[in-house]
Order: C-alpha cells, then sequence, then structure tokens
C-alpha cells in the first residue's frame, strides 16, 4: 500500500527554537495533506489541511504564525513549530491521500515532539 | 460531517471475537463508513471501508445494516496484538480525497492474555 514517511520520528529541543517536521508521500502525489496533533490518552486532533501551491487552511484555534505549513510539492509537506514551548509537547501526525478516488487516508508514523 | 459515537473502551481476552459498534444517526446518501486502528505512538492505519450491508477483509468484518445508522467492526479471535484504539468515521466518497477527517474518541481496545 501507499507510504507516507514523516522525520523525525521524535524530536527534544529546548524553548523558544523552532522544529520542522517533514511528511513524504512515498510513492504517490497529494494535492492535500492533514496535520494533526494528539495528546496522551485522546483522539487527533486537526490543525490544518496543506494545499499543493496555495496556502494552509488551519482549524479554528490554530495560530498559523507558531505552526508554520508549506506543501511545495505533490510530495512534501512541513510543519513547523516555531519558538516551541514546553505546551506544544506532542505527538504531530500527517495524512495524506491518493489522487484517486475511493481511497483511505495513510497516515505518517508520527512525530513525538518533547520542548524543554 | 456525520458525527460518530462510540464506546470510550472495551476488554476482551485472547481468542474471543470483539464487536465494536459505531452509532452515526446522520450518516448521509454519499457517506461511506472507515474504521482505522492507532497502536501506542505510531499513525493510525486503515482497517476497513464499507457503504452498505457486509464487508470483510483479511483483518476484520463490517456490519452495516440497512439504515446505515450503526456499523459493527468486528474481529475474529483477537490477539494480544490487537490492542490499540479503534476509531470509525463517516465521509462522503465524492468529496474523501480532499474532505479532512476529523476523529472521535474512537473505541480504546484492552486485550488480555
Amino acid at each position: 500500500g501507499a507510504v507516507v514517511s514523516q522525520h523525525p520520528s521524535r524530536v527534544i529541543c529546548k524553548s523558544g527554537t523552532s522544529v520542522k517536521i517533514e511528511c513524504r508521500s512515498l510513492d504517490f502525489q497529494a494535492t492535500t495533506m492533514f496535520w494533526y496533533r494528539q495528546f496522551p490518552k485522546q483522539s487527533l486532533m486537526l490543525m490544518a489541511t496543506s494545499n499543493e501551491g496555495s496556502k494552509a487552511t488551519y482549524e479554528q484555534g490554530v495560530e498559523k504564525d507558531k505552526f508554520l505549513i508549506n506543501h511545495a510539492s505533490l510530495t512534501l509537506s512541513t510543519l513547523t513549530v516555531t519558538s516551541a514551548h514546553p505546551e506544544d509537547s506532542s505527538f504531530y501526525i500527517c495524512s495524506a491521500r491518493a489522487t484517486a478516488i475511493n481511497t483511505e487516508a495513510f497516515f505518517g508514523q508520527g512525530t513525538r515532539l518533547t520542548v524543554v | 460531517l456525520a458525527k460518530t459515537t462510540q464506546p470510550i473502551s472495551m476488554d476482551s481476552y485472547e481468542g474471543q471475537e470483539v464487536n465494536i459498534t459505531c452509532s452515526h444517526n446522520n450518516i448521509a446518501t454519499n457517506d461511506y463508513i472507515t474504521w482505522y486502528q492507532q497502536f501506542p505512538s505510531q499513525g493510525p492505519r486503515f482497517i476497513i471501508q464499507g457503504y452498505k450491508t457486509k464487508v470483510t477483509n483479511e483483518v476484520a468484518s463490517l456490519f452495516i445494516p440497512a439504515d446505515r445508522k450503526s456499523s459493527t467492526l468486528s474481529l475474529p479471535r483477537v490477539s494480544l496484538s490487537d490492542t490499540a484504539v479503534y476509531y470509525c468515521l463517516v465521509g462522503d466518497i465524492r468529496t474523501y480525497n480532499t474532505d479532512k477527517l476529523i476523529f472521535g474518541t474512537g473505541t480504546r481496545l484492552q486485550v488480555f492474555p
């Protein structure tokens, strides 16, 4: 099946620094990718929809200036957590679907971000 | 997007059949039902998808009654490795390609030896 790869799988950073997370669709093109955040014992919360070649669409309550999303190609979307704080520590997951209709969503393995 | 309701958690023992039911009373004509499985510290993965009646694959079966207001994911003879969170989602097949997936609470299945 199709593969979505996320990198890094885990990262520790200091407060105030920025962290970039990459999401790649390895064997298909994705015009749309999605970014989720998940806290322990909770469900996935959609943060934003990443559209290739255009601005991302953010969900209500998600700061677009803090969570920068870039979807520069049909196989790569990046999420940058700017000026990270301990409360940004979470599990970040990206998702993509192939352009063909009636297909399931494919998810990356997730990135565990710890801000110290 | 149709809202879904699932039990928060379920317990089972190895070798038993597990049935997880999801309610989606407001499902629309063009909506499909999809189930995902998530292990700790991993992204979700697709299990099964269906529109009506019964769908079966190598992992599970999905039962959907005629009114489609609910669906049941059936896992035959579960093992410890089936311990995970299972999510039921409903979405329009015509726009599935670009529609955002909104996850509900999911059902946390714990399988005991």
